[in-house]
């Protein structure tokens, strides 16, 4: 099924620990978006790239760090986990942006737990 | 600023009541409004969008109409089911914006 998937589902991580979050979508859409999720359910923006080769802060890019590989990837680097990184992170693709009649599309999520 | 204030959850209903879940916005200019959709354990999903003054979007039941003197976006439905169960969220993208500016959600249960 066409749609944004988001790899691995779910993580455990060591405080200090690296990783990389990998985000594909497959609707040749421009704009990719990187959000987390914590209790309280509010959605915060990380990061985002418009366009293949642009990145560009969000709400809470501390601690992060992200790729646009292509068109199709965006992925999302933790050089050193920290607990307050614990969360559900989600990716998001959308066309066409500032049209004004268009939605995003998200992926599952992975739900990631640093101890 | 832009931003969307949601009525505050949690929302609990009984089955086939009526819903009805407060949207407000502040925005410059004329926004897109969209309502999301959160069901358990998954990602957002879009439940309906309208993209001008007076426009209604509808799905799967739910409706919800852009009021411009009001500011306002409420989602309505008007039998919950227990499958309706999820979490709601308001937004809005600025025309000429890159990026959609969410609300803080509004848990919903249907208890049967």
């Amino acid at each position: 099924n066409a749609g944004v998937t988001q790899t691995p589902k779910f993580q455990v991580l060591k405080t200090g620990q690296s990783m990389t979050l990998q985000c594909a979508q497959d609707m040749n859409h421009n704009s990719m978006y990187w959000y987390r999720q914590d209790p309280g359910m509010g959605l915060r923006l990380i990061y985002y790239s418009a366009s293949e080769g642009t990145t560009d802060k969000g709400e809470v890019p501390n601690g992060y760090n992200v790729s646009r590989l292509n068109k199709r990837e965006f992925s999302l680097r933790l050089e050193s986990a920290a607990p307050s990184q614990t969360s559900v992170y989600f990716c998001a693709s959308s066309d066409n942006p500032g049209q004004g009649d268009y939605g995003y599309t998200f992926g599952s999520g992975t739900r990631l737990t640093v101890v | 600023g832009n931003s969307v204030t949601q009525m505050e959850g949690p929302v609990t209903l009984s089955e086939e009541a009526f819903l009805t879940i407060n949207c407000t916005y502040t925005a410059t200019g004329y926004p897109s409004l969209f309502w999301y959709v959160q069901y358990p354990g998954e990602g957002l999903q879009l439940l309906l969008k309208a993209t001008k003054a007076d426009d209604k979007g509808s799905n799967k039941g739910f409706e919800a109409t852009y009021r411009k003197e009001t500011t306002s976006f409420h989602l309505e439905k008007g039998s919950v089911q227990v499958s309706d169960s999820a979490v709601y969220f308001c937004a809005l993208l600025r025309k000429g914006a890159q990026k959609l500016v969410f609300g803080q959600g509004t848990r919903l249960t249907i208890n049967p």
